[in-house]
């Protein structure tokens, strides 16, 4: 089993559309969360982090975590085209290392 | 102030030869991480430094190994290269690093011929 796992996409959503991406983790005794927004040929850029269980909204971006389940999400409302990239979920696990999925990679189309 | 700065951008390299890359973090961060990341795939951990002292490995061989110097920038180097070792190379930069946000230089992009 991954340490962090998602599903690789391509999400594909019309302009204006709610994205949702989801990630799942395997270490129970994480504590910190994190999206990466990834455009291609480009270096990973923080979006989101979060911490508590529950949601944490920033603009556009709504990140859900649920420890229970071992699940995060993030949700992109109203989605633009420049929203077009690849989303990484990363997990801290208890041996101190940010662990990262293999991405969900979104289309959004005009 | 200057983000994560990485050197070189690009690099081509035969087999069996030796490279070194080098990262300087955010002004005030003390914790530098190194990221392999092949095309298609996350990046994956390879190294974590802290105050000079290696923090954590990933599952990476010997011919993998990382500094970090008394001014917090850092190098990685590659022995032995193999064509499997192409891959964006990430460096990382944090304060402590421990449940911390990690910011991301732009990378130095290796091809292994």
């Amino acid at each position: 089993q991954k340490e962090v796992e998602q599903n690789s996409g391509p999400l594909s959503v019309p302009e204006g559309a709610i994205a949702s991406l989801n990630c799942t983790y395997s270490d129970r005794g994480s504590q910190s969360f994190f999206w990466y927004r990834q455009y291609s040929g480009k270096s990973p850029e923080l979006i989101m982090s979060i911490y508590s269980n529950g949601d944490k909204e920033d603009g556009r971006f709504t990140a859900q975590l649920n420890k229970a389940s071992q699940y995060v999400s993030l949700l992109i409302r109203d989605s633009q085209p420049s929203d077009s990239a690849t989303y990484l979920c990363a997990v801290y696990n208890q041996g101190g290392k940010l662990i990262f999925g293999q991405g969900t990679e979104l289309s959004v189309k005009p | 102030d200057a983000g994560v700065t990485q050197s070189p951008t690009h690099l081509i390299k035969t087999r069996g030869q030796h490279v070194t890359l080098r990262c300087s973090p955010i002004s005030g961060h003390k914790s530098v991480s190194w990221y392999q990341q092949v095309l298609g795939q996350g990046p994956q951990f390879i190294f974590q430094y802290y105050e000079k002292e290696e923090r954590g490995r990933g599952n990476f061989p010997d011919r993998f190994s990382a500094r970090q110097f008394p001014n917090y920038s850092s190098e990685l180097n590659v022995n032995a290269l193999l064509l499997g070792d192409s891959a964006l190379y990430l460096c990382a930069s944090s304060s402590t690093g421990t449940d911390e946000k990690l910011f991301f230089g732009s990378g130095t992009q290796l091809s292994v011929l």
